[in-house]
């Protein structure tokens, strides 16, 4: 089946400086990949889609200087968390297209965040 | 725009109960429904997928029904045990050509011994 990993599973960082995380599409090309956040308690939400070789498409309210995001190739894509403050703190999910699978999406094991 | 709503938000039940967790969403013009099941502070496991031609879909204990006319969807579980304890999402991917999927606000599920 298709695989999708994250890396790191968990980070604990200083308020003020950046943190990246990886998504990876371990056995299969993911032109489109997605990433989301998530809250306590609360459900997905989609913060931006990631396509390959061109600039991510962010959804409103989500500031693209804050989240940097970068497709370089079809099997990586990276969110960097810039300037990480407190509230930044969350549980991030990647999530990659398989095209023709159905237009099924494979999801990360997701990135827990902690902002000191 | 989209909205995809789980209700209930939260459920309780004995070891042994088959049960229905219900999904609705207000826009029927989708192209499949997913069900996932969320662990605390783990990621997402693929359940089911229904593609908007199909009316259901089953895997072991659980079978996941579309009603795409009237926008719902229901996920069965039959003779519930305590590994199922987790919660449950639904999510919807929209003919709208962007591939995205909008999530429900989810139903956690608690079976008890």
């Amino acid at each position: 089946g298709a695989v999708v990993s994250q890396h790191p599973s968990r980070v604990i960082c200083k308020s003020g400086t950046s943190v990246k995380i990886e998504c990876r599409s371990l056995d299969f090309q993911a032109t489109t990949m997605f990433w989301y956040r998530q809250f306590p308690k609360q459900s997905l939400m989609l913060m931006a889609t990631s396509n390959e070789g061109s600039k991510a498409t962010y959804e409103q309210g989500v500031e693209k200087d804050k989240f940097l995001i970068n497709h370089a190739s079809l099997t990586l894509s990276t969110l960097t968390v810039t300037s990480a403050h407190p509230e930044d703190s969350s549980f991030y999910i990647c999530s990659a297209y398989l095209q023709g699978s159905n237009n099924e999406q494979f999801f990360g094991p997701g990135t827990r965040l902690t902002v000191l | 725009k989209q909205e995809v709503t789980q209700i209930p938000a939260a459920l309780s039940v004995p070891e042994g109960e088959n049960l229905v967790l219900n999904c609705s969403f207000t826009d029927s013009a989708i192209y499949n429904l997913q069900w996932f099941r969320q662990d605390p502070g783990k990621g997402l496991t693929s359940l089911l997928l229904i593609q908007s031609s199909q009316r259901e879909q089953t895997s072991g204990r659980l079978n996941a029904s579309l009603d795409k006319s009237s926008g719902r969807s229901t996920l069965y579980i039959a003779a519930s045990q305590p590994g199922d304890s987790a919660t449950y999402l639904c999510a919807v991917l929209s003919n709208f050509g962007n591939e995205k999927l909008t999530f429900g606000t989810g139903t956690r599920l608690t079976i008890i011994p």
